[in-house]
């Protein structure tokens, strides 16, 4: 059964820094991943897919990796902003299309 | 820029009522999911559909949860009777293909009292 596991849970870094959020999952045979954003009681904004075949998607400041053999993904933001504290959670997909979800990770960025 | 719509944003019903949650997928998709999230908790799969019929299902997916296309356009989720554990935001998902990126809806919160 896949399971996806963000670390760390949370994070609270000054602005302009750059950082890194973990995702790992169990089984490597996922067809994409996605991350999305979450603000608090909002919904789910897709920030990037990755197709298993691709090994990295950018967009704007944020890029997105992923390691299906060693079943790794990193989203990297660069030169943050307050603006971009929420709620980052990775989500794989499996064979059914079905989205598995990690429990995500809190990014607070302190001006 | 197309999106998927939810309704209603906010549903308050008492235990054992019925409840229909509607969506508007994308209009040239054909693949339709309804995800769920407790409050503090992850996002977990209900259901998907695909050509009129239910393509994978998970455990919580029980009999008191049904969807249907009714009108070839919205794509709703009917809990029959609900529990006070059926409180969540649920989110209607579509996408074009099923290995595309899913497009999600605003969601609906449920409260069930």
């Amino acid at each position: 059964k896949q399971e996806v596991t963000q670390i760390p849970a949370a994070l609270s870094v000054p602005e302009g820094e750059n950082l890194v959020l973990n995702c790992s999952f169990t089984d490597s045979a996922i067809y994409n991943l996605q991350w999305f954003r979450q603000d608090p009681g909002k919904g789910l904004t897709s920030l990037l897919l990755i197709q298993s075949s691709q090994r990295e998607q950018t967009s704007g400041r944020l890029n997105a990796s992923l390691d299906k053999s060693s079943g790794r993904s990193t989203l990297y933001i660069a030169a943050s902003q307050p603006g971009d504290s929420a709620t980052y959670l990775c989500a794989v997909s499996d064979s059914n299309y079905q989205l598995i979800w990690g429990a995500g990770t809190k990014l607070i960025i302190k001006p | 820029e197309p999106e998927v719509t939810q309704t209603p944003s906010h549903q308050v019903t008492q235990m054992g009522q019925e409840v229909i949650l509607r969506c508007v997928p994308i209009s040239n998709h054909l693949y339709f999911y309804w995800y769920r999230q407790i409050l503090g908790q992850k996002v977990e799969f209900l259901v998907s559909f695909y050509n009129n019929e239910i393509s994978e299902k998970s455990e919580i997916f029980d009999d008191q949860f049904s969807v249907e296309r009714p009108d070839g356009s919205n794509f709703t989720l009917k809990i029959r009777s609900t529990k006070l554990e059926d409180s969540a935001m649920y989110f209607c998902a579509t996408n074009g293909q099923g290995f595309n990126e899913q497009y999600f809806g605003p969601g609906t919160r449920l409260t069930v009292t």
